[in-house]
């Protein structure tokens, strides 16, 4: 099991590029989250997936903020455009059955800076 | 909306000594899921233990335990015989159950430093 699969470890990007985050769950897995966790914040989440679909997008900042599972194994969050308050540590997770039941498996997160 | 309190933003112990988080959680629901969670340096998060409000058994994994005060809506971490690799990050999370409407959403508390002195 090699747990969940962030990519990149580290973006940088300049202010109006487009951002693309991407994320392997650990097979079997049925729910996905985004996370996000800055200084001021803390930990919140984005969106979140059970069976590839999106179930609840709330956290989700504003229409820049994109996520998409095509399927079971893959998941992107993508910003267009970037600006620098979106600088953060992005996570995803993942867990076997709901959050009561199972825990969740982070990955490693993808560290943004947005210039 | 639930809130989340960690009042202590670090903390420090001795190697082998024992020593307890503290959490506060608002909430006016009645049955509910509470979490600690450890986040090392390498920054993946960790479950380390998870508590059913419904139980009023406080739950244990090893070296971690909880008090669990449903009343005064506290959930205390504890560590025992503290190690080195205990240092890290710890997060109290709540979530409400998908029953009374709620979904598989995490709110996390802002985090308390654990420092583990040799």
């Amino acid at each position: 099991d090699a747990g969940v699969i962030q990519s990149p470890r580290h973006e940088v990007t300049e202010m109006g590029q487009e951002v693309t985050l991407r994320c392997k769950p650990i097979s079997g897995h049925d729910y996905l989250f985004w996370y996000r966790q800055t200084m001021m914040r803390g930990l919140e989440l984005l969106i979140y997936f059970n069976n590839n679909v999106p179930i609840d997008d709330s956290g989700m900042p504003e229409d820049r903020f994109s996520a998409k599972m095509p399927n079971a194994s893959f998941s992107t969050l993508k910003i267009q455009p970037s600006e620098p308050r979106d600088s953060a540590v992005y996570f995803c997770a993942s867990s076997l059955y709901g959050t009561n039941n199972s825990p969740l498996h982070f990955g490693n997160g993808t560290r943004l800076t947005v210039t | 909306a639930q809130t989340v309190t960690q009042s202590q933003p670090e903390m420090s112990v001795q190697e082998a000594e024992t020593v307890t988080l503290s959490c506060t959680y608002d909430t006016s629901e009645s049955d509910y899921y509470l979490f600690w969670y450890k986040q090392p340096p390498s920054r993946q998060m960790i479950l380390v233990i998870r508590q059913e409000a419904y139980k009023q058994q406080n739950a244990t994994e090893n070296r971690f335990s909880v008090n669990f005060q449903k009343a005064a809506k506290s959930f205390s971490l504890k560590i025992s015989d503290s190690q080195l690799g205990d240092a890290a990050m710890y997060f109290c999370a709540y979530r409400s159950p998908i029953t009374q409407g709620g979904s598989e959403k995490l709110v996390f508390g802002k985090g308390t430093k654990l420092t583990v002195n040799p």
